[in-house]
């Protein structure tokens, strides 16, 4: 059964602590990315990866950290330095070279206690 | 920069009505368009893609429209029903970058 899976689906956060949300995907895509999404708002691309041990900053990259050790998996980490970290977070992936959809994981909503 | 706009950012129809989503880009040069669903608390459910050089793309009760020239896409949704009801949010892929780029979403309601 491919997807995409994320954990925790929620997961909260005292201030001035990071946290990371996890991102597996087994469709075998080279290219995986990170989501952020604010209250009626789209998504603002945070990190995105073409390979594995590369990545490169999105749009919204300052207060976060990521990682591509494995082709499977992409985490993000939500570092104190982000002002205003609440939001819901969405992982995608893709065939890199592709112009087909990139497919989405089912979010993690994080809130700041 | 590219930008996407949707409008309108929310709409609420009865039950069975036919109606039309729209978006908007900035700069043509892309190599799709797609469009999604999201339900409340959920990830993303891609609908619809249309490659640059197509002008519309069909399945079931969706069809999208893509007039690259003028930088608009339209969602057409025949025989609304309640589960219809949904974000719906519109993303091109950009040259050079194979980013998606998103508008902010229409909220539709049908109403039974």
């Amino acid at each position: 059964d491919g997807g995409i899976t994320q954990s925790p689906k929620y997961l909260f956060r005292k201030e001035g602590q990071n946290v990371t949300l996890s991102c597996e995907q087994n469709l075998n895509h080279d290219a995986m990315y990170w989501y952020r999404q604010d209250p009626g708002q789209g998504l603002r691309l945070i990190y995105y990866s073409q390979i594995v041990n590369d990545f490169q900053k999105g749009d919204i990259a300052e207060g976060y950290s990521v990682s591509r050790e494995k082709k499977e998996s992409f985490p993000l980490t939500v570092t104190s330095a982000q002002k205003n970290p609440t939001a819901f977070y969405l992982c995608a992936s893709s065939d890199v070279w592709s112009t087909d959809t990139q497919y989405f994981g089912p979010g993690t909503r994080l809130t700041v206690l | 920069k590219q930008e996407v706009t949707q409008i309108p950012a929310a709409l609420s129809v009865p039950e069975g009505e036919n109606l039309v989503l729209n978006c908007s880009f900035t700069d043509s040069a892309i190599y799709n368009l797609q469009w999604f669903r999201q339900d409340p608390g959920k990830g993303l459910t891609s609908l619809l893609l249309i490659q640059s050089s197509q002008r519309e793309q069909t399945s079931g009760r969706l069809n999208a429209s893509l007039d690259k020239s003028s930088g608009r896409s339209t969602l057409y949704i025949a025989a609304s029903q309640p589960g219809d009801s949904a974000t719906y949010l519109c993303a091109v892929l950009i040259q050079g970058a194979q980013k998606l780029v998103f508008g902010q979403g229409t909220r539709l309601t049908i109403n039974p």
